[in-house]
């Protein structure tokens, strides 16, 4: 079965550190993306990568870094520099980046801060 | 500045009655449009997408609405069942102009009553 998987599940941070979450896909899918769920918001896109070896910005990429070293993973580093990183975090994927090509989700990654 | 907007963020609806979910939009570059939904801690599931060269898509149950000089797109469940209580996100792409990337409503969370 093709799918995409976040891990872990939950995740706990102290202050200052830095934490890396997982997102795998055997979708061969070209595109991935990382977003962001807080209450009463929408999905916010952090990074998205539309090749291996490139990744651009989204609309809130402060303190977090990703990298596409390979086609299905497509790693996320919370680091210490984001300043609220308490949320649920979302990667997708998709088949190619144009139009008419939706995204499939992972599970989601809940982290917070203790 | 939210382009995508879902201005009802809950909903309960009888079983077996229609529900309307509202979706409105601010780009008129947007193109494409895709509807989620997602049960807590999941992430979000594809439900129903629609061009713009069309005003109405129809997969079962779920009938997705378009109306371009309003921005304006709704979902509607006929009937409703239980089993689609859940967070209902909107989502819209401008493809056309080069853009791939959704850009997401805060989401509807639809209560279904037995």
């Amino acid at each position: 079965d093709g799918g995409i998987t976040q891990s872990p599940k939950y995740l706990f941070r102290k202050e200052g550190q830095n934490v890396t979450l997982s997102c795998e896909q055997n979708l061969n899918h070209d595109a991935m993306y990382w977003y962001r769920q807080d209450p009463g918001q929408g999905l916010r896109l952090i990074y998205y990568s539309q090749i291996v070896n490139d990744f651009q910005k989204g609309d809130i990429a402060e303190g977090y870094s990703v990298s596409r070293e390979k086609k299905e993973s497509f790693p996320l580093t919370v680091t210490s520099a984001q300043k609220n990183p308490t949320a649920f975090y979302l990667c997708a994927s998709s088949k190619a980046t144009g139009v008419g090509y939706g995204y499939t989700f992972g599970s989601g990654t809940r982290l917070t801060v203790v | 500045d939210q382009q995508v907007k879902q201005n009802s963020p809950s909903l309960s609806v009888q079983e077996g009655r229609i529900s309307i979910l509202n979706c409105d939009y601010t780009n008129s570059m947007f193109d494409y449009f895709l509807w989620y939904k997602k049960y807590p801690a999941e992430g979000p599931t594809f439900l129903i997408s629609i061009s713009s060269i069309k005003d109405k898509n129809e997969d079962g149950r779920f009938t997705v609405f378009l109306n371009k000089s309003a921005k304006h797109l709704s979902l509607h469940i006929v009937p409703s069942q239980p089993g689609d209580s859940a967070v209902y996100f909107c989502a819209a792409s401008a493809g056309a102009s080069g853009t791939y990337k959704y850009i997401f409503g805060t989401g509807t969370r639809l209560k279904v009553l037995a």
